[in-house]
């Protein structure tokens, strides 16, 4: 069974601070990886990654993988209050379209 | 991306009644994708949906429970049956999108949330 784990659960930083966010996964037939930042509802797509080394950038959010240590990180610099929000990770595998979702990183930035 | 609507927004139903959601894309997709998110927890599937064929259950998920219809290439419904507390959740649907030949950005609806008393 595919499993990603997300740490830490929960972080509370304040603006300005710079936050490193985890996921693991063991899945079989790995394909991709995907981050979302989930403000109210609905997930908002961030990254997709599917090479390890290469990092993805937007604006002051960045994202690597790495297959050899099964792990992705999410970098968040100079965070802002509107920054807060849950992070999740999830995982495709093999010949499935759906997504493995982990339990998601609570970040709150303080004014 | 896709733009995706959901509708309602938001409900308060009595146990024992049923509610059905609606999805809404912009453009025509293959398959369409149901989660729950209960309260404090992650995304777990319910039902992978594709035009012209019955959904595709995860495990501890029954038709009979969360009937979903596909009735074309943009459009999906979730009916949440003989609701109970338990199924107080936000419910979403999801498309593919861009195929990056690693696999599929993944693209989220508004979401509805749900709570039953």
């Amino acid at each position: 069974e595919d499993k990603v784990v997300q740490s830490p659960l929960s972080l509370v930083v304040h603006e300005g601070d710079t936050v490193t966010l985890n996921c693991s996964y063991e899945v079989t037939n790995f394909r991709s990886l995907l981050w979302y930042k989930q403000e109210k509802k609905a997930p908002t797509f961030l990254f997709m990654l599917t090479s390890s080394g290469i990092e993805k950038k937007s604006g002051r959010l960045s994202s690597i993988l790495d297959k050899k240590e099964l792990f992705s990180i999410l970098n968040i610099t100079a965070t802002q209050t509107g920054d807060s929000a849950i992070y999740l990770c999830a995982v495709s595998s093999g010949s499935a379209r759906q997504l493995t979702f982990g339990s998601g990183t609570q970040l709150t930035v303080l004014p | 991306s896709a733009v995706i609507s959901q509708k309602p927004s938001r409900d308060i139903c009595q146990r024992g009644t049923s509610l059905t959601i609606q999805c809404q894309v912009d453009s025509q997709v293959t398959m369409m994708f149901w989660y729950r998110q209960q309260p404090g927890q992650s995304l777990t599937l319910i039902a992978t949906a594709n035009q012209g064929s019955e959904a595709t259950y995860e495990s501890g998920f029954v038709i009979d429970k969360f009937p979903i219809s596909r009735p074309n290439l943009t459009f999906s419904t979730l009916t949440v049956s003989n609701m109970s507390p338990e199924d107080s959740s936000i419910y979403l649907c999801s498309v593919d999108g861009v195929d990056t030949g690693f696999g599929y950005e993944q693209y989220f609806g508004p979401g509805t949330r749900l709570t039953v008393t």
